[in-house]
């Protein structure tokens, strides 16, 4: 079954420091997202992508966020000076045209010391 | 701004008993997922219900959308330990983003 590879799979990153978190799609999917979950709590939307332009952001992804598919294949997630309160687990999803529901990775977990 | 709310938040059950999950959101959707997540792993998708009535069922969990009352339920039945983890249901709002619920955190006592 296709899936959505995220790596790194944990990255520890000092205070301030920008941090790459890199997903690869399926490969006929259109659509990527990428959402957080700071630990032991709900899963929270951050960014959806789509015909290499966001399409919608919440509030939390400010102006240290930023996602980009350089090469057609990733999708990245950058935060360019990070803080305490960014650790938390990032999933990275995707889905295709007409359909319904997302296609999870396996999460980067980043913490920030 | 679309909430979704879960109750309850923690559930611990026997094996074998009935258990209900609920899921509430505060805007008209159509459409509502379900996922699973065990402890420090991705979210699995359980079901996707696409319109008012629609009930799915797979082995021992059934979920059904009530859109009308805004409402969504995930029916456990006859559980087993291989049943715990953290179930939310996510209500999907505009084309390109889901509210995920709090969370159901469910353990299942042997």
């Amino acid at each position: 079954e296709p899936e959505v590879t995220q790596t790194p799979s944990h990255q520890v990153t000092q205070m301030g420091q920008e941090v790459i978190l890199r997903c690869v799609p399926i490969s006929n999917h259109l659509y990527f997202y990428w959402y957080r979950q700071i630990l032991g709590q709900k899963v929270e939307f951050l960014v959806s992508f789509y015909n290499n332009e966001i399409s919608e952001k919440s509030e939390i992804f400010d102006d240290q966020f930023s996602v980009e598919r350089p090469d057609g294949s990733n999708f990245t997630l950058k935060i360019r000076s990070t803080k305490l309160e960014d650790s938390a687990m990032y999933f990275c999803a995707t889905s295709g045209q007409g359909a319904f529901g997302y296609t999870f990775g396996s999460g980067t977990r980043l913490t920030v010391v | 701004e679309l909430k979704v709310e879960q109750n309850p938040l923690f559930l611990s059950m026997q094996e074998g008993k009935n258990y209900t999950i609920y899921c509430n959101y505060s805007t008209t959707s159509d459409r509502l997922y379900w996922y699973r997540q065990d402890p420090g792993k991705s979210l699995e998708s359980l079901f996707v219900l696409l319109s008012n009535g629609a009930v799915k069922q797979e082995g021992r969990l059934m979920a059904s959308l009530d859109t009308k009352a805004r409402l969504s339920t995930l029916h456990i039945t006859a559980a087993v330990h291989d049943l715990s983890a953290t179930y939310f249901c996510a209500v999907e709002s505009g084309t390109y983003k889901y509210i995920f619920g709090t969370g159901t955190r469910l353990k299942v006592l042997a």
